[in-house]
């Protein structure tokens, strides 16, 4: 159980277009999902909170006109990597919670997808 | 906010010996503490979780102790194995569920 799929898990697209990921909770239901960035040998940082029916919580320093978050259901929310760059290259990971757990409950995270901006 | 330190950043053992990372936080209101396996290019794994009402937690080769007075909890795998070689994340969690990771350990075991 919990498991969360994660699409595409590699996109190569040119400077300038527009990039969607895709995150779903298969089996439990997500109020709550979060994403996370991944730079080569370093940690998950968090860029945002997406919560279902609102506004995305962003992290100090993320731009959130540049990486858009929709949760429109309890088991999709999606990050849209705007005008990418090739600075926005990087492992990109949701994660997400069951609705019926409490805070102190493990995360399951999605697969990742590997962007690569040329 | 929270801020997670973890030791070492690499690791290095024999094949059956024991491994021990460790984590400091800064929040004392951090009440759970998950540690993850990363093996490269895949995602973070659950391995071991720990309550803050709980001072150690056993799965089979993996330990996780945790100490709330000094604020810090360690990873420990006992006779490691090839395959235990990855990355290991620790990471605190404080009231509304966010998730701080560590920085990282590669672990690697030699046959």
């Amino acid at each position: 159980g919990a498991v969360v799929s994660q699409h595409p898990s590699r996109v190569i697209c040119k400077s300038g277009t527009s990039v969607k990921i895709e995150c779903r909770s298969l089996d439990f239901q997500a109020t709550t999902m979060f994403w996370y960035r991944q730079f080569p040998k370093q940690s998950l940082m968090l860029m945002a909170t997406s919560n279902e029916g609102s506004k995305a919580t962003y992290e100090q320093g993320v731009e959130k006109d540049k990486f858009l978050i929709n949760h429109a259901s309890l088991t999709l929310s999606t990050l849209t990597v705007t005008s990418a760059h090739p600075e926005d290259s990087s492992f990109y990971i949701c994660s997400a919670r069951a609705a019926d757990r409490g805070n102190n409950s493990p995360l399951h995270f999605g697969n990742g997808t590997r962007l690569t901006v040329t | 906010g929270e801020n997670v330190e973890q030791h070492p950043s690499t690791l290095s053992v024999q094949e059956g010996d024991s491994a021990v990372i460790k984590c400091t936080y800064s929040d004392s209101a951090s009440n759970y503490f998950p540690w993850y396996k990363q093996e490269l290019g895949k995602r973070p794994q659950l391995i071991i979780d720990i309550r803050s009402n709980v001072g150690e937690k056993k799965d089979q080769r993996i330990a996780v102790t945790l100490n709330k007075t000094a604020k810090h909890f360690s990873l420990h795998i006992t006779e490691t194995q090839p395959e235990d070689s990855a990355v290991y994340f620790c990471a605190a969690v404080t009231g509304y569920s966010t998730l701080t990771f560590g920085k990282g350990t590669m672990l690697l075991v030699s046959p």
